[in-house]
């Protein structure tokens, strides 16, 4: 059984367009996370969401925005893409203790492309 | 602010040759989580280790070692005996004691083993 899944696994749209990638996780973890990994390899956190808790990193554009249907789930949202925001995705989900400790196991990424 | 520096862009070794990849870490927490992922050439990341900020020992697993030190803020990971199969990028990330887990990466450092 996947543990971390995401779909699509390739998307291809125009610029302008709105999108959605989703994100499930049957490990029974309490937080979920949202990574865009670049061209040149280089990861960056954009969320982090529990049931209690939205982070969001302070560089994310409001034009991403997270929704969680329940514990399982984190969709990732875009609205009017960009050029730019062609990368790949990846969603991560932990078990929540005090602080970092919990190691994160990631989906195996959505490749967006914008064109 | 937290950094993650992995000097090393690429490596490229010969199988059987002992490798090490340098990671070195700042942060003005006193309690941090430190890690290791690899993402083989299928994309996917992959948990190899955790440790703790107040937790020096190092650690063995087959043949992967971890050499923390707190001194030099550095978490050094040496692949012993390389094989092709160890070929990916690797990941050295940093975890704050708070603020909802997330990671911050280092830029990676890809590992190249020829046969």
């Amino acid at each position: 059984d996947t543990a971390v899944s995401q779909t699509p696994k390739y998307l291809v749209t125009q610029m302008g367009n709105d999108k959605s990638i989703k994100c499930e996780q049957n490990l029974g973890h309490d937080t979920m996370y949202w990574y865009k990994q670049d061209s040149k390899k280089f990861l960056k956190i954009m969320f982090s969401y529990n049931n209690k808790e939205l982070i969001i990193n302070e560089t994310v554009p409001n034009r991403f925005s997270p929704k969680s249907p329940d514990k399982a789930h984190l969709n990732l949202h875009i609205n009017s893409l960009e050029l730019g925001d062609s990368a790949v995705y990846f969603c991560a989900s932990s078990r929540l203790a005090s602080g970092g400790y919990n190691e994160q196991f990631f989906g195996p990424g959505t490749r967006l492309t914008v064109l | 602010a937290q950094k993650v520096t992995q000097a090393q862009t690429e490596i490229s070794v010969v199988e059987k040759e002992d490798v090490t990849l340098d990671c070195v870490y700042e942060t003005r927490d006193t309690t941090y989580y430190l890690f290791w992922y690899k993402q083989p050439p299928s994309g996917e990341l992959v948990f190899l280790i955790r440790r703790n900020s107040f937790d020096e020992q190092n650690e063995i697993s087959g043949r992967y070692s971890w050499n923390f030190q707190k001194s030099t803020s550095s978490f050094n990971f040496t692949i012993t005996a390389s094989q092709v199969v160890d070929s990916a990028v690797y990941f050295c990330a940093l975890s704050r004691n708070n603020a909802g887990n997330m990671l911050t990466f280092g830029g990676g450092t890809r590992l190249m083993v020829k046969p």
